[in-house]
């Protein structure tokens, strides 16, 4: 069965750089998720889309935003980056209840 | 805050039953319980869910108590590839416009042994 595809799956930057993440959800997934997991810790909600639509908002940054495509598919654009950006960025998706995540971006900020 | 209480470690013993407990004392009507596992850095897996009823599929079973104040995932037959964190995760299950994320507690480290 078809999951949901992350890109791209390593991402090594500077500090102070721009970044961007995509998410493909499961076709005819209508819901994409976006979740950070720094080193130790578990992870955490940041964003989601329903519909193209900012639904929820967690613990993202003002540096951080996301949006949600026609094709459903969303991106993460992350500016000015810190050191404590580095993390597992993982997107999951749904249609109407469960989340099913992909394999995660890890991004390194040097 | 996470609303479950997981113990933070487990271990198992190959080819035996992993059952691993979640207290969720505070959880509403409509919220379900849901059980992921992560396996060492990759993305967290989807295992079962319930709302009052016991459920099983291919990968587990989830016994609810009566009062729904606290659950057991049950892996029948663990292997070395269970070896994961377990996150139970309780959330109402929406249909159409927001449907809720989801918050991780610490979870169950589960160490399945030779």
């Amino acid at each position: 069965a078809a999951g949901v595809i992350q890109s791209p799956r390593h991402l090594i930057k500077e500090k102070r750089e721009t970044a961007t993440l995509k998410c493909y959800p499961i076709p005819r997934h209508d819901t994409v998720y976006w979740y950070q997991q720094g080193p130790g810790q578990d992870p955490q909600f940041l964003i989601s889309f329903y519909e193209k639509m900012q639904s929820d908002k967690g613990s993202i940054p003002d540096r951080f935003s996301a949006q949600q495509f026609s094709d459903y598919h969303s991106e993460l654009n992350m500016s000015s980056l810190e050191l404590g950006d580095s993390a597992l960025y993982f997107c999951a998706s749904s249609l109407g209840g469960t989340q099913y995540f992909g394999p995660g971006t890890r991004l390194l900020v040097l | 805050d996470a609303k479950t209480t997981q113990p933070p470690s487990m271990d198992c013993a190959e080819g035996r039953a992993a059952n691993l407990p979640c207290n969720h004392s505070t959880i509403s009507g409509n919220e379900y319980v849901y059980w992921y596992r992560q396996i060492h850095s990759q993305g967290p897996q989807y295992i079962i869910h319930g709302l009052k009823n016991n459920e099983t599929n291919e990968m587990a079973s989830l016994i609810i108590t009566e009062d729904r104040k606290s659950s057991t995932l049950i892996l029948p037959h663990a292997t070395l590839r269970d070896t994961a964190v377990y996150y139970c995760i309780v959330r109402v299950a929406n249909y159409g416009g927001s449907q809720g994320n989801l918050i991780f507690g610490k979870g169950t480290k589960l160490s399945v042994k030779p």
